[in-house]
């Protein structure tokens, strides 16, 4: 069974640096996709990133880059340069890549940034 | 992407009573999916919804419980049957984006609901 772990219930960060969002995963399964989402106090889910398992190439996307190491199952969120908008819950999501195309979502991270 | 709206945004409710929540996609999509996200948890699937097709239910999900429907491509709507407060949770119609790139999902603004 496919599983995604965040230990991190909360995190700060100053305004302007940067900050990592650790997801470490568990899965059987040789092809996968790993997302995060950001989900602030309105309720939406917004996509940020997108990582393959077998992109040879850490995903970025602007601020957002995701720090993949495969052997470790981790699929960390790097956020640079906070910005006081950033401040929400993020949520790590895995989905296998059979027909159902269901997501696995972890518990989630509340970042707050800190002016 | 996708642009997705849900109606209503949010509502009251009383125990026993049902809500129908819409989802509207400006595209067609083939997959449309709905979330359940109850106080302080993560998101859990409540069903894929399958145009042409019986909805396909997640473990501890029955039909009864939550009919949905979707009769095209761009438009599903999930009922919550015989509310109690226990439903009282945010409720996300997603969709399965493909465009040339690696699929990727899309989150409606969401429906919250409180049943008193």
């Amino acid at each position: 069974a496919q599983k995604i772990t965040q230990t991190q219930p909360g995190m700060f960060v100053q305004e302007k640096e940067a900050v990592t969002l650790d997801c470490t995963y568990d899965t059987s399964d040789q092809s996968y996709g790993l997302f995060w989402y950001k989900q602030p106090s309105s309720g939406e889910m917004i996509f940020l990133i997108y990582q393959g398992s077998y992109d040879e190439q850490n995903a970025t996307e602007g601020r957002y880059s995701l720090n993949f190491q495969k052997a470790r199952k981790s699929a960390n969120l790097v956020i640079s340069a906070s910005q006081l908008g950033d401040s929400a819950m993020y949520f790590c999501a895995m989905r296998g890549m059979d027909s159902s195309y269901k997501l696995i979502f972890g518990s989630g991270t509340r970042l707050l940034v800190r002016p | 992407s996708a642009v997705i709206s849900q109606k209503p945004s949010r509502d009251i409710c009383q125990r026993g009573t049902s809500l129908t929540i819409q989802c509207q996609v400006d595209s067609q999509v083939t997959m449309m999916f709905w979330y359940r996200q109850q106080p302080g948890q993560s998101l859990t699937l409540i069903a894929t919804a399958n145009q042409g097709s019986e909805a396909t239910y997640e473990s501890g999900f029955v039909i009864d419980k939550f009919p949905i429907s979707r009769p095209n491509l761009t438009f599903s709507t999930l009922t919550v049957s015989n509310m109690s407060p226990e439903d009282s949770s945010i409720y996300l119609c997603s969709v399965l984006w493909t465009a040339g790139g690696p699929a990727e999902q899309y989150f409606g603004p969401g429906t919250r609901l409180t049943v008193t």
